[in-house]
Order: structure tokens, then C-alpha cells, then sequence
């Protein structure tokens, strides 16, 4: 059972706009900024937000990041194929003084 | 070009030990924290353990705690994870993975391709 919680799946067809949500506590999304990482089939993760809404060079702006109270967002506009990949969230937690991520979520594009 | 090369992954028995490396290259090693992170086969990311960028600071996940230990050495570009008692529940790909600056340990900008560990008689 993750620290943070993210829905297992989602799915969107090309162009459509799909939006990935991660829920904590206090202590993690609601003292500390969010990252959000993108694990392509059979690679190492990716760094697609930090700090809740930043894009690091070379993410499209196709991808956002939103943070409100203790939950946080992932928006994908303008949906592609390449986008169809595992998808975590990702905080600092002030009481277990450590990185907790969610579980993860599947992104499928139909 | 930053690079993070793990080494020292492979099969080992229950109760034994591994130490993993990870020569990183391409940045100012010292200033910045770094991290290992493993992922069980078929399962999400497990966040295990970071150091700062100046090696004064350690911190570890409650499942590790007591039997992993990180460590750096900056005059080899090193990272590295001593990892004791080992249980078939740690195997899994381990990554070591850069923090954007020497404190944020969950941004991690870079990560290396991970070196896998398999606990099994």
C-alpha cells in the first residue's frame, strides 16, 4: 500500500485531454512540493514535473503539474501514442523523513 | 552529458550481502544529493535511501533502515549502497538517481538504466 494514492489506470484516445491525480496527507503533498516522473516500457523513470508545476527543458508543455491541499495533478493535452507509459507522483514525507511515490498509473492510449 | 553507470547487481542468497556502485560522471557530483531507487518486478517505485551533496546527510526508507547503507566517495565520482541481510523481497532493479541540487532528495533529474538483484537459494 502506497503512502500516495494514484488511480491503477487511465486511458484517453489521441488529442483528448487525460488528467492523473495523486492524494496524500499533511505531512507529504500538503508541507512539500510534487514530482511526477514517466516510465516508458523497459526504461528508467523520467522526471516530467517538479516542484508541483515545472517542466524540466525538453518536456512538451503538453504536460502540466497542479497541487491543491494534499492532492495533487498530472494533465496530458493533446494525447499522443508515445505518452502510453507508468506515470508516478512523488513527495517528501516530513514524519517518515523520506520520498514517498504513489503506486502508479497506466496510462493506455486507445 | 551526465551519466550513472550502476554496477554490482547479481544473485545472491537469502541472508547475504551486495554492494552497489554508481559512477556518475558529466556534473559537479558534490553538489548534489543522490538516491537509490528500486522497482520489484512488475511492481511501481520504491524510494530507499538518500545522501546530500555533501555526504553529511543520510536518510533511509523504514523498509531498509538498519540493514542498507548509502555512502559517497567524491574523489571517485562514486555512489554506492551496502546492502545487508539480504531477503528475496529486495530483489528487484535498483537506480541510482541525481536530485536537481544537494537537498531536494525526490527531484531527481537523472537516473541510471539500474543494475538488477536477485535474492533467491
Amino acid at each position: 500500500q502506497s503512502v500516495l494514492t494514484q488511480p491503477p489506470s487511465a486511458s484517453g484516445t489521441p488529442g483528448q485531454r487525460v488528467t492523473i491525480s495523486c492524494s496524500g496527507s499533511g505531512s507529504n503533498i500538503g508541507s512539500n512540493t510534487v514530482n511526477w516522473y514517466q516510465q516508458l516500457p523497459g526504461t528508467a523513470p523520467k522526471l516530467l514535473i517538479y516542484s508541483s508545476n515545472q517542466r524540466p527543458s525538453g518536456v512538451p508543455d503538453r504536460f502540466s503539474g497542479s497541487k491543491s491541499g494534499t492532492s495533487a495533478s498530472l494533465a496530458i493535452s493533446g494525447l499522443q501514442s508515445e505518452d502510453e507509459a507508468d506515470y508516478y507522483c512523488a513527495a517528501w514525507d516530513d514524519s517518515l523523513k523520506g520520498v514517498v511515490f504513489g503506486g502508479g498509473t497506466r496510462l493506455t492510449v486507445l | 552529458e551526465v551519466q550513472l553507470l550502476e554496477s554490482g547487481g547479481g544473485l545472491v542468497q537469502p541472508g547475504g550481502s551486495l554492494r552497489l556502485s554508481c559512477a556518475a560522471s558529466g556534473f559537479n557530483f558534490n553538489n548534489h544529493a543522490m538516491t537509490w531507487v528500486r522497482q520489484a518486478p512488475g511492481k511501481g517505485l520504491e524510494w530507499l535511501s538518500g545522501i546530500s551533496g555533501s555526504g553529511g546527510s543520510t536518510y533511509y526508507a523504514d523498509s531498509v533502515k538498519g540493514r542498507f547503507t548509502i555512502s559517497r566517495d567524491t574523489s571517485e565520482n562514486t555512489l554506492y549502497l551496502r546492502m545487508n541481510s539480504l531477503r528475496a523481497e529486495d530483489t528487484a532493479i535498483y537506480y541510482c538517481a541525481k536530485a536537481i541540487d544537494g537537498y531536494s532528495y525526490g527531484n531527481l533529474d537523472f537516473w541510471g538504466q539500474g543494475t538488477l538483484v536477485t535474492v533467491s537459494s
